[in-house]
């Protein structure tokens, strides 16, 4: 069975841009979840998209936003890019919205902004 | 807010068990308690999960504290494929992950 596929592996932006990233999650898995991993702050959530609507958001700004389609594939939009937005951005699938599916993680997608 | 609270490094010798311990005084009935670990240049694994009971597989084991506000990793014979980020989380609201900065274990030969 394919892993989560996330593309593009690599990104550059520049400041003010947007830039949008793509997840697909195994198949038959209906929850997709968004997470950012920065040296200084770790690994945070983002949000949860399960049956194409958002069921969990971290504390993140508005300029983060995400979607689900019928397929369970989820892509995460990022507008008006700032410096700080710089991250590994991690996609994560599971089979369902419950506490006790455990989550697959993809490779990341690795943005650099300048 | 939801907070889970790791040691931010551990060490431990190649052979020996090691138990890396997690608080997560947030966690309500229903949150099962997840760990992931991450080798360099990965996504985040899964390890194990548990809810009430001490859990068992054929990575590690899971100690449940009674109250459920604390939890302990443990890996029976540590390797130096075992070096890596661990974290810990309970799962709110059905599959809200807060992870926190996670544990660098080193395994020394």
């Amino acid at each position: 069975k394919a892993g989560v596929t996330q593309t593009p592996r690599y990104l550059i932006k520049t400041r003010g841009q947007q830039v949008t990233l793509s997840c697909s999650p195994i198949s038959g898995h209906r929850s997709v979840s968004w997470y950012q991993q920065t040296p200084g702050q770790g690994l945070q959530f983002l949000f949860e998209y399960f049956s194409e609507t958002q069921r969990n958001k971290g504390n993140f700004p508005g300029r983060f936003s995400g979607r689900q389609f019928s397929n369970s594939r989820s892509e995460m939009n990022v507008s008006t890019l700032e410096l700080g937005d710089s991250a590994l951005y991690l996609c994560a699938s599971s089979l369902g919205h419950s506490s006790y599916n455990e989550q697959f993680f993809g490779p990341g997608t690795r943005l650099t902004v300048l | 807010d939801a907070k889970t609270t790791q040691p931010n490094s551990m060490e431990s010798n190649e052979e020996e068990p090691v138990h890396l311990p997690c608080n997560h005084s947030t966690i309500s009935g229903t949150d099962y308690i997840h760990w992931y670990r991450q080798l360099p240049s990965q996504g985040p694994e899964y390890v194990i999960h548990g809810l009430t009971s001490n859990v068992n597989n054929r990575m590690a084991s899971l100690a449940i504290a009674e109250d459920r506000k604390s939890s302990t990793l443990i890996l029976h014979r540590a390797t130096l494929r075992d070096a890596a980020v661990y974290y810990c989380t309970p799962a709110y609201n059905n599959n809200d992950m807060r992870f926190g900065a996670g544990t660098r274990l080193t395994v020394k030969p």
